[in-house]
């Protein structure tokens, strides 16, 4: 079956424009998470979701970052009045269902990601 | 947010080699997790650990959970090429769902 896409997969864009990365997940998965990896870092949490709620949001830079899955499948990453510190690859993930507690982990299925380039 | 360094932060071995690397932690975790990233792509999870001690293995990976709960390890038996990636440790935040990842051990290997 199809896996996590990312769309773009690459977008440069100039200092304060505004951009909109999107994730489409597995289908059926009910939670998706958006994270991004700076070049030589690894993934850097930013937001998840479970159903169409931002259930934990903590990771977002500031308020220049939006996220939203209205329908509870897709979701846009919304970056406005970007900094050339916004360059990175932002990865999204999903998974079946959200397990809480630290007994047990739903694996979380990545995407390719979205390179983003503030010039 | 939680700290979690990788050593070695790179490897350059010869095909047939074993590779040990390890992750260490500021905060305790209950579960460990294992991930490697191709070029271009997501991470794929290798392996997860969830109890102290607890030696995992897959193919020829095989991954521990250390007793301390502040340290994992990964060892690769036997490298071949596919093997070359970034190789990232992760761990879950204290809500659960939010996950740390490590620095990233970059192995290539030498045919």
């Amino acid at each position: 079956g199809a896996g996590v896409s990312q769309t773009p997969s690459n977008k440069v864009t100039e200092k304060g424009k505004y951009v909109e990365l999107r994730c489409d997940p597995i289908s059926g998965h009910t939670a998706l998470y958006w994270y991004r990896q700076s070049l030589g870092q690894g993934p850097e949490f930013l937001i998840y979701f479970q159903g169409t709620g931002a259930a934990d949001d903590s990771g977002l830079p500031n308020d220049r970052f939006f996220a939203v899955r209205p329908e509870g499948s897709v979701s846009t990453l919304k970056i406005q009045r970007t900094e050339r510190g916004d360059s990175a690859v932002y990865l999204c993930a999903s998974s079946l269902t959200f397990v809480g507690g630290f007994s047990s982990y739903n694996e979380q299925f990545f995407g390719p990601g979205t390179r983003l380039t503030v010039l | 947010g939680q700290q979690l360094n990788q050593s070695p932060q790179s490897m350059f071995i010869q095909e047939g080699e074993d590779v040990s690397m390890n992750c260490t932690s500021s905060s305790i975790f209950n579960t460990w997790l294992w991930y490697k990233q191709d070029p271009g792509e997501g991470p794929v999870l290798l392996i997860a650990l969830y109890k102290a001690g607890e030696l995992t293995s897959n193919g020829r990976l095989t991954a521990q959970f250390g007793i301390t709960r502040k340290d994992s390890f990964l060892n690769i038996s036997a490298s071949i090429p596919s093997d070359v990636g970034i190789y990232f440790c992760a761990g879950p935040g204290t809500t659960g769902n939010q996950f740390y990842f490590g620095t990233g051990t970059s192995l290539t290997v030498i045919p």
